[in-house]
Parts: C-alpha cells; sequence; structure tokens
C-alpha cells in the first residue's frame, strides 16, 4: 500500500536558519502530495501541493518539488521565523479515476520548534 | 471559503458515557467526510469515511459499534464514541472533500476527548 515516511523530530532551530524537513514516499501510480501544517490544538492546513512531477508547491516562503526519481517531496524554508512553530505533516493522495483525489496518506509527522 | 466547523473543540466526559462529535461543512456541501484519529505526537490515523446517505466505511481495526459514524445531510456528519473508556481519550479531526476544491480535504480544528 501507500506510505509515508518524514524526517524524525523534533527539530529546533533559530530564527532565521534554513530549514528542510525531508520526505519520501511509496505509491502505486501517480499520486498527488501534500504538505500541511497542525498549530496547537488545531486541525490541518493544507500548506503546499504538487501534482506531478517535477511540480514545484509554494506558499509562505516555504516550497517542495515533486521528484519522482528519488519520490521524495522536501519542505524548505530559507528563513524560518518563531510562527513557523507547528508540526508538519507529509502526505499523499492517490488520483482516483484522475479527475479527484483519493484518500491521504500522512507521514509520521515533524515538530518545528523555532527559537527567537 | 470550504469551512469545516467541528463541536466540541473540547469535552471531558465520564467513563461508561457516549460522546457525539459534530462536523459541518458551513458554506459548501460535503458528499464525503472522513473521521480520523490522533494520538500525542503521532500521525493522523484514518478511522472511517462516510458518505452521505449510506453507511460509513471503517478502516481495518476501527470497531464499528463503538465509533458510530452518521451523515444524514450533505453538511452534517457526526461520530458517537460509545460507553467512552480513558483508552479512548484522543484528538478526533474530521475532513470533508469539496467537489470544486483544488484541495483534497478541508479539515475540522479538532476535538481533544478525555475520558476519566
Amino acid at each position: 500500500g501507500d506510505s509515508v515516511t518524514q524526517m524524525e523530530g523534533p527539530v529546533t532551530l533559530s530564527e532565521e536558519a534554513f530549514l528542510t524537513i525531508n520526505c519520501t514516499y511509496t505509491a502505486t501510480g501517480y499520486p498527488s502530495l501534500f504538505w500541511y501544517v497542525q498549530y496547537p490544538g488545531e486541525g490541518l492546513q493544507l500548506l503546499l501541493k504538487a501534482t506531478k512531477a517535477d511540480d514545484k508547491g509554494s506558499n509562505k516562503g516555504f516550497e517542495a518539488t515533486y521528484r519522482k526519481e528519488t519520490t521524495s517531496f522536501h519542505l524548505e524554508k530559507g528563513s524560518v521565523q518563531v510562527s513557523d512553530s507547528a508540526v508538519y505533516f507529509c502526505a499523499l493522495s492517490d488520483n482516483a479515476g484522475g479527475t479527484s483525489y483519493g484518500k491521504l496518506t500522512f507521514g509520521q509527522g515533524t515538530i518545528l520548534t523555532v527559537h527567537p | 471559503g470550504a469551512v469545516v466547523s467541528q463541536h466540541p473543540s473540547w469535552v471531558i466526559c465520564k467513563s461508561g458515557t457516549s460522546v457525539k462529535i459534530e462536523c459541518r461543512s458551513l458554506d459548501f456541501q460535503a458528499t464525503t467526510m472522513f473521521w480520523y484519529r490522533q494520538f500525542p505526537k503521532q500521525s493522523l490515523m484514518l478511522m472511517a469515511t462516510s458518505n452521505e446517505g449510506s453507511k460509513a466505511t471503517y478502516e481495518q481495526g476501527v470497531e464499528k459499534d463503538k465509533f458510530l459514524i452518521n451523515h444524514a445531510s450533505l453538511t452534517l456528519s457526526t461520530l458517537t464514541v460509545t460507553s467512552a473508556h480513558p483508552e479512548d481519550s484522543s484528538f478526533y479531526i474530521c475532513s470533508a472533500r469539496h467537489r470544486l476544491s483544488n484541495q483534497p480535504q478541508h479539515f475540522g480544528d479538532g476535538t481533544r476527548l478525555s475520558i476519566l
């Protein structure tokens, strides 16, 4: 079955540091890939997505590139802020029927803490 | 747009009671809703997929009689934890699929359930 593996955390950084959170996946077919963010006590918010190979998703300074050859979707940000402290989930969705998303499969999540 | 509201956000109850959690799509019709369970510092585990007007599809290992799901309308799904015990304490998150959205699912803010 489909699976997502994220680098284990927690990750602790100083403000303005560079962030990388690794994500690799196993899937049949051509899944869509996502990064979600979860702030304490809240549900998940979509951060960015990529639906085909070599696509780059970006939002709020975060970016990730869909690498089919390495089955990876690593999340990066050049300069983190304290407000970026949260849990980050990598996820994939099979494209059921090619016109809509199927179920989401999540990685285990990575806790990011940014200190001033 | 595409707001999902979950209620209550936090509930504490005694062992043996039943607890109902509501998930509403506020500004769209959701033919499919999902229920997840999240343990502390862990990923989301899909419990069941709920389709309006039909029985929910439960994931392997999820007790149907313990976690009753009803999706009676296009904007409301409920999860009832029956005869709750301390091991049922967890963070429960619902999500809804919006047919016209470019996202696979829109998430509620979750319900923190504590069984004493």
